[in-house]
Formats: structure tokens, sequence, C-alpha cells
């Protein structure tokens, strides 16, 4: 069974404050992803990385960073945390070739106070 | 960001009660897929349809593209407090590239 797993899944942060989410996946995917999930507005990507140090802007990058230094670690930076970051954060991970199966860690939801 | 639009937003049913949710798009969708989250979890990846008119069945649930493959729909029969749960569609935009509809959450009242 792949598994991505998310480090915290829980988060109280204060505005200002620099925010770091994990995500760790076990089945060797290339492909990795996060995605904020808010009521109403589905899921909207933040970043994905296609290989080791490799990053591509999604459609909701400001605000954000990302770091990929390891193919199973995909790493999600808020710089300066912001009451309008408060969100469910879900990661993803998919295998080279295939489009169709994406697998998604249990998510993080994160409140900036 | 286009946003697939899913019908109804919110559903709150009798359990072996029948219901369908929608999801449609303005453009065509190439290929679609179903995905299910339960509280507390990621999206699992229930189906993906492909051909226009295609259907697909997974156990109660029924899975249909529509001919312009503009639309879908997922039909639950007998629904089971199990199948509470937020649905979501979502298309395939480009490698690696996902649209998400906005969602239909599910609940099943024993």
């Amino acid at each position: 069974d792949v598994k991505v797993t998310q480090s915290s899944r829980y988060l109280v942060k204060r505005t200002g404050e620099k925010v770091f989410l994990e995500c760790v996946q076990d089945m060797d995917h290339e492909n990795m992803f996060w995605y904020r999930q808010d009521p109403g507005l589905g899921l909207r990507l933040i970043y994905f990385s296609y290989d080791v140090k490799m990053k591509e802007k999604g459609d909701i990058p400001e605000g954000y960073s990302v770091s990929r230094e390891k193919k199973e670690r995909f790493s999600l930076i808020l710089e300066s945390a912001s009451t309008n970051q408060t969100s469910m954060y879900l990661c993803a991970s998919i295998r080279d070739g295939d489009q169709e199966t994406q697998y998604f860690g249990p998510g993080t939801r994160l409140l900036v106070l | 960001t286009q946003l697939l639009e899913q019908s109804p937003q919110f559903l709150s049913i009798q359990e072996g009660e029948n219901l369908t949710v929608y999801c449609n798009s303005s453009s065509v969708f190439s290929s679609l897929q179903w995905y299910r989250q339960e509280p507390g979890e990621g999206p699992v990846l229930l189906v993906t349809v492909v051909t226009g008119g295609e259907v697909k069945k997974l156990k109660r649930l029924t899975f249909q593209f529509g001919d312009a493959r503009k639309d879908s729909s997922l039909h639950i029969t007998a629904a089971q407090p199990g199948d509470t749960g937020l649905y979501l569609c979502a298309k395939v935009s480009g490698t690696y590239k996902y649209i998400f509809g906005t969602g239909t959450r599910l609940k099943v009242l024993a």
C-alpha cells in the first residue's frame, strides 16, 4: 500500500511565524504535490515537484515556498504565516507515467491566529 | 482558476435512500475522476472515466460520463452511513494537473 504521511494533523501558529509542513511518501514516486482545501473551493494546487530539487508553481503559490531535497520528502514553507493561510493542507504523490492515481496524505489543518 | 461545479453542495439523507451528485464544466473533459474524502483523511480515488457516455459501477456506486464529456454524475443506491463523506470530482488538465470540483458533502443517517 502506498503511504503518504504528513508531519502534523493540526497546527496552531501566530501571524508572522515561519511554518514548515512536511510530507513523506514511501513508494518512490517522482511527483509530489501540495494543495490547500477550503470549503466551496475544492482543492487548489500550491506547488508541485516532478523530481528532486525541481518544482513548479501551481495556481496559488503566493506566500508559499517548497523544498524537495530527497525524493521521498516534500516540504511546504510559509515564510511569514498570515490569517488567510488558515486552511487544510493536503500532500499527494503520483508515479511517473501514471496520470490517474494520486495518493493523498491525511492533511494538516493549520490555524493562523 | 477554473473550478468544476458540483451539486448539491450538501446532502443529508436517511440510510437506504438513493441519491445523485452532479459535476459540471463549461469545457470538455479529457477524463474525469471521482474521489471520496472521509473526515480527517485525504481524498481517495474511486474511479476514472474517459469515454463520453461511459458508465462504471463500483458496488452500489454508479458513475456516468456525459456524452459530450462536459458533465458527470455519481449515483448511490441504498446509501449507508459508511458512504458519509465529501465527494469530489476532478478533471485532468495537462500532465499531472488536476482541477477539482467544489465538492458535495454527504451525510447518511442511520
